[in-house]
């Protein structure tokens, strides 16, 4: 099993609702991520987690806010966002290693804040 | 820190020609070099990867890519394109040890012509 899996698919959500968006993995990887990607642009690291512990923050507001309740599981709770955060939001893992490893992408969320 | 320049936001190439991206890093040590393909609505898809050994690395699909020292460069290429080839391709970089954070270029969309 090579698979990221994510849902929802789609979520359209109000400015003052709370969601969740799930991540699963079941290659053993020990380290999860979550990307923020914009239409025609390259994805842009939001969250690192290594061995369930959040590692890197790359300064993203507290709107948003990673969980790693176990080693398979990543979700990025979602609270009082903004239209501007309209986006894919994709998960991703890679196994941890001395060496760094390729990242296993999954087909994301399409999130559309309203 | 690393950084990834991809030129030409937009490639078209005839069905049945070369496809050329070209990549080039920018890094205090060479790192691990990935070259990812996203399809409309998909996540990311790992086409190949340079770690270590044999500098020229086939991936899937008929792609292959050529890691280069000298030019810090990394160009992706397909001798024949097919119609199945039009999407949205990814160089990323990440360092050899420490945090996975890989660095993308730009991509480049590749429009594929009958």
């Amino acid at each position: 099993d090579t698979e990221v899996t994510q849902t929802p698919k789609h979520l359209v959500m109000g400015m003052t609702n709370k969601k969740s968006l799930k991540c699963e993995q079941h290659m053993g990887h020990r380290a999860m991520y979550w990307y923020k990607q914009k239409a025609k642009k390259p994805p842009e690291l939001m969250f690192v987690y290594s061995y369930e512990k959040l590692s890197i923050n790359e300064s993203v507001p507290s709107r948003f806010s990673p969980e790693c309740p176990n080693s398979s599981l990543l979700n990025l709770h979602l609270h009082a966002l903004q239209p501007e955060d309209s986006a894919l939001y994709l998960c991703a893992s890679s196994q941890e290693t001395a060496l760094n490893t390729e990242a296993f992408f999954g087909q994301g969320t399409r999130l559309t804040v309203v | 820190a690393q950084s990834v320049t991809q030129l030409g936001s937009h490639v078209s190439v005839s069905e049945g020609a070369l496809v050329l991206l070209r990549c080039n890093y920018s890094s205090s040590v060479p790192p691990y070099l990935f070259w990812y393909v996203q399809y409309p609505n998909q996540g990311l898809q790992l086409l190949l990867k340079y770690t270590t050994g044999a500098t020229l690395v086939k991936g899937i699909n008929g792609f292959e890519a050529e890691f280069k020292k000298s030019e810090t460069s990394f160009h992706l290429t397909k001798p024949s394109a097919h119609m199945s080839d039009a999407a949205e391709y990814f160089c990323a970089v990440t360092p050899v040890y420490g945090n996975n954070r890989l660095a993308f270029g730009k991509g480049n969309q590749v429009v594929v012509i009958p």
